[in-house]
């Protein structure tokens, strides 16, 4: 089955720490994203790439890096310089830049305690 | 950014009923108006789009209609079932070098058996 994939569904740890979560898409899809999600609120673009070896900040990158090493992966480290770290974290990819069609993972809820 | 609260703005209605989510999007010059429908601690999943030239657009159960003079989006479900209970966001894109979705705050849809 073609996907998305994120891991882990739920992670914890303490403040201070940095935390990667993990992004596999075998969609063959050129374009990545990340997005922010607080209680009742939309999405907020942390950063997103367009393709292998290239990425961009989103609106709220500040606390956050990436890296886009391999087409398939695409992993966001949480540093601990992210004030208000504690969120749900989805992770999207799409055909390429400019598809308003994006497919999405299940999702990261951080915990940082 | 956004300003929301924690409290999502709610649409009862009742099964086979239809129901309309609206949207009021603030950049004129977006290219492309797209529905994602949330379920509870999943990501989200694209329902349709509209490019900004157009005023209707019909899916399987779903029309989305445009109105470029008051900047108003509005989602139409046909016979909502139960399966049609979640969050939905409206987005705007704009395909300039940036390929970012603006996300809306989100409506939730409860459907009464």
């Amino acid at each position: 089955d073609g996907g998305i994939t994120q891991s882990p569904k739920y992670l914890f740890r303490k403040e201070g720490q940095n935390v990667t979560l993990s992004c596999e898409q075998n969609l063959n899809h050129d374009a990545m994203y990340w997005y922010r999600q607080d209680p009742g609120q939309g999405l907020r673009l942390i950063y997103y790439s367009q393709i292998v070896n290239d990425f961009q900040k989103g609106d709220i990158a500040e606390g956050y890096s990436v890296s886009r090493e391999k087409k398939e992966s695409f992993p966001l480290t949480v540093t601990s310089a992210q004030k208000n770290p504690t969120a749900f974290y989805l992770c999207a990819s799409s055909i390429a830049g400019g598809y308003v069609e994006q497919f999405f993972g299940p999702g990261t809820r951080l915990t940082v305690l | 950014g956004e300003s929301v609260g924690l409290h999502l703005p709610t649409l009862s209605v009742q099964e086979g009923d239809n129901s309309i989510i609206n949207c009021a999007y603030s950049n004129s010059a977006s290219d492309y108006f797209i529905w994602y429908k949330q379920e509870s601690g999943k990501g989200p999943q694209f329902i349709i789009d509209i490019r900004s030239n157009m005023d209707k657009r019909q899916g399987q159960r779903v029309t989305v209609l445009l109105n470029k003079t008051v900047k108003h989006l509005s989602l139409q479900i046909a016979a909502t079932q139960p399966g049609d209970s979640a969050v939905y966001f409206c987005a705007e894109n704009k395909v300039d070098s940036s390929y970012k979705l603006i996300f809306g705050s989100g409506t939730r849809l409860l459907v009464r058996p």
